[in-house]
């Protein structure tokens, strides 16, 4: 299973773009790498998920580059509202299927 | 409304006394898991399973008991719960294909005294 390694918190204000890199050096050729969002005592929500190149959605774009090993979150002026724990995921939706999600990286907006 | 419902949301229960976390999805998705969630260490998997009849232990299966007779429940069983099982609980599913989100529940708080 792919392990990933992400920053444990960043800081950012309102209006900032913010970029959360996730390393997953052992990705497999059938992983695909997935970004949720966890609010305080709520279920973590998918936000984006990506292949390979860039993916963008109405919230978030998701960067990964040809080698795979690392992907970039990215959250285009973020409000207040943003800030959560976002965990990076990287594993295949058939055959073996443990899913480990990381200790995510905690994102805190200011005013 | 895709959901995935978890009961109960909440539960103080004394050391020793079983109990059950009930889990059901109505997206009639194949794979079903559970996770704990604790202070400082992020979501740990307990068990998960593929389909009706299959599971299989996640990184924290110790203490922990499942079952999946049927495809839209998966009940997380505690036989004997201790203090150090005291912990947020979540329930989560998804369809098994190669692209899919994962859904989760609510959540369930449980303190074990």
């Amino acid at each position: 299973l792919a392990k990933t390694t992400q920053p444990i918190s960043m800081d950012s204000y309102e209006g900032q773009e913010v970029n959360i890199t996730c390393s997953h050096n052992n990705i497999a050729t059938n992983d695909y790498i997935t970004w949720y969002q966890q609010f305080p005592s709520q279920g973590p929500r998918f936000i984006i998920q990506g292949y390979k190149t860039k993916v963008t959605n109405e919230v978030a774009s998701l960067f990964i580059p040809a080698d795979r090993k690392s992907s970039t979150l990215s959250l285009p002026r973020v409000s207040l509202s943003d800030t959560a724990v976002y965990y990076c995921l990287v594993g295949p939706y058939t055959g073996r299927r443990a899913l480990t999600f990381g200790s995510g990286t905690r994102l805190q907006v200011q005013p | 409304e895709a959901q995935v419902t978890q009961n109960p949301r909440y539960l103080i229960t004394v050391t020793g006394k079983k109990l059950t976390v009930t889990c059901s999805q109505n997206m009639n998705h194949e794979y079903m898991s559970w996770y704990r969630q604790d202070p400082g260490l992020g979501l740990r998997q307990i068990y998960y399973s593929m389909n009706v009849e299959v599971t299989d232990k996640g990184d924290v299966p110790e203490g922990y008991k499942v079952s999946r007779k049927e495809k839209r429940n998966f009940p997380l069983i505690l036989e004997s719960p201790s203090p150090n099982q005291t912990s947020l609980y979540f329930c989560a599913s998804s369809s098994g294909l190669p692209k899919d989100t994962i859904y989760f529940g609510e959540g369930s708080w449980l303190t074990v005294v």
